[in-house]
């Protein structure tokens, strides 16, 4: 089946600092992929969906400047938390369609963002 | 936009009983409908999932149903077993393409 990856599983930084996520499809071309947010106990919010070789499309609420979104290629997308601060500390996940007609959205494992 | 609510937040069962989770969405449009389990800090995993030109989906001790018009759809799970346990999602979208929409979702707990 499709594979994304995320880079890096978790990390610690310090408030103020920048952080970027990687959102990889190992084995499919994805020109679409979404980002999403879960805080502990909640659902997944959706932030933004990165579109290849174009720019990002942000829900309601979101700071496109705090979330800079990148989708350089097919098979990945970069989420780089600008100017972090602890109530940035989430779990962030990312999503890609596996191609063709299909609706099956391939889930990356997810990052442990947490802001000191 | 997409709007997903989901319901109870909470279920409790006792292992063989059965689980049902209700989900109401608000766009028409929309017409994939994935359920999701999700263990502690681990990525969703899909369950099952409909779509819109199908009325109700059986896999093994899980169906999944549809009713276009009402604009539900709910999840079954039947003989519960401990490893049940988990919280579950339900979501919309328009197509793959499309962004999914989550409901709140379903802590269920299967006790032994």
């Amino acid at each position: 089946g499709a594979v994304v990856s995320q880079h890096p599983s978790w990390v610690i930084c310090k408030s103020g600092t920048s952080v970027k996520i990687e959102c990889r499809s190992l084995d499919f071309q994805a020109t679409t992929m979404f980002w999403y947010r879960q805080f502990p106990k909640q659902s997944l919010m959706l932030m933004a969906t990165s579109n290849e070789g174009s720019k990002a499309t942000y829900e309601q609420g979101v700071e496109k400047d705090k979330f800079l979104i990148n989708h350089a290629s097919l098979t990945l997308s970069t989420l780089t938390v600008t100017s972090a601060h602890p109530e940035d500390s989430s779990f962030y996940i990312c999503s890609a369609p596996a191609g063709g007609t299909g609706n099956e959205q391939f889930f990356g494992p997810g990052t442990r963002l947490t802001v000191l | 936009g997409e709007n997903v609510e989901q319901h109870p937040s909470t279920l409790s069962v006792q292992e063989g009983d059965s689980a049902v989770i209700k989900c109401t969405y608000s766009d028409s449009a929309s017409n994939y409908f994935p359920w999701y389990k999700q263990e502690l800090g681990k990525r969703p995993q899909l369950i099952i999932d409909i779509r819109s030109n199908v009325g109700e989906k059986k896999d093994q001790r899980i169906a999944v149903t549809l009713n276009k018009t009402a604009k539900h759809f709910s999840l079954h799970i039947t003989e519960t077993q401990p490893e049940d346990s988990a919280v579950y999602f339900c979501a919309a979208s328009i197509g793959g393409g499309f962004k999914t929409i989550f409901g709140a979702g379903t802590r269920l707990f299967v006790k032994a």
